[in-house]
């Protein structure tokens, strides 16, 4: 079975400082990992995947994150913040080759000025 | 650029009432699904489909039913609306084989059941 937990329901941070939002997940496969963000009253917008080849991946707007096979962890990360950042941040686990995704409860990031 | 539209953005609705919401895609996926996203338990999965006419349920498809008679569009249909069925309802589409499986989404209907 497969499982993902999202360390953290809601992140505070200030323009220009670093992002970090928590994920960690668990897959009897070899797993697809992904992130994906939600603007307020808009779908679903895939950030980045990883599917076995780079371990860093990296992602639009800046994003990016790590697979850490050793910590079952693919945190989500980006230097600077800036205002349009504030949505809420969905991680997400597939077995490679099947179909079906798995998603975390979601992350909501607050940018302040 | 793939894209997957849906009917309403908004759509409000009485219990009883047997509610459609249809989904739509322009890139020949195979796969096709319907989530319902809420408030702190993330998307869950109802229903997807792998091809024409072809379904299997989900995680949560109690109080739920879906039809898809062309490869571009899936309808997920409420056979009789309940108030706890008030939720955020997504769409999306895949391609099989595609590489890592991902999965494109539609902007969402959020449904009201009065």
């Amino acid at each position: 079975a497969q499982s993902v937990t999202q360390l953290d329901s809601h992140v505070s941070v200030s323009e220009g400082t670093p992002v970090l939002l928590r994920c960690n997940y668990s897959s009897s496969y070899s797993p697809s990992l992904f992130w994906y963000v939600q603007h307020p009253n808009k779908g679903l917008q895939l950030l980045l995947k990883y599917t076995s080849a780079a371990t860093l991946v990296k992602g639009i707007n800046g994003f990016e994150a790590e697979f850490k096979k050793s910590e079952t962890s693919f945190h989500l990360t980006k230097p600077s913040a800036h205002m349009s950042d504030a949505a809420e941040y969905f991680c997400v686990v597939s077995n490679t080759g099947f179909q079906k995704l798995v998603f975390g409860t979601g992350t909501r990031l607050l940018v302040s000025p | 650029d793939v894209k997957v539209t849906q009917s309403s953005r908004y759509l409000v609705k009485r219990t009883g009432e047997k509610v459609f919401l249809e989904c739509v895609q322009d890139m020949d996926h195979e796969n096709m699904f319907w989530y319902r996203q809420d408030p702190g338990l993330g998307l869950r999965l109802i229903y997807f489909s792998y091809d024409v006419k072809m379904k299997e349920k989900g995680d949560i498809p109690e109080g739920y039913s879906v039809s898809r008679e062309k490869k571009e569009r899936f309808s997920l249909i409420l056979e009789s609306a309940s108030t706890n069925q008030t939720s955020m309802y997504l769409c999306a589409s895949s391609l099989t084989g595609g590489v890592g499986n991902t999965q494109y989404f539609g902007p969402g209907t959020r449904l009201t059941v009065l």
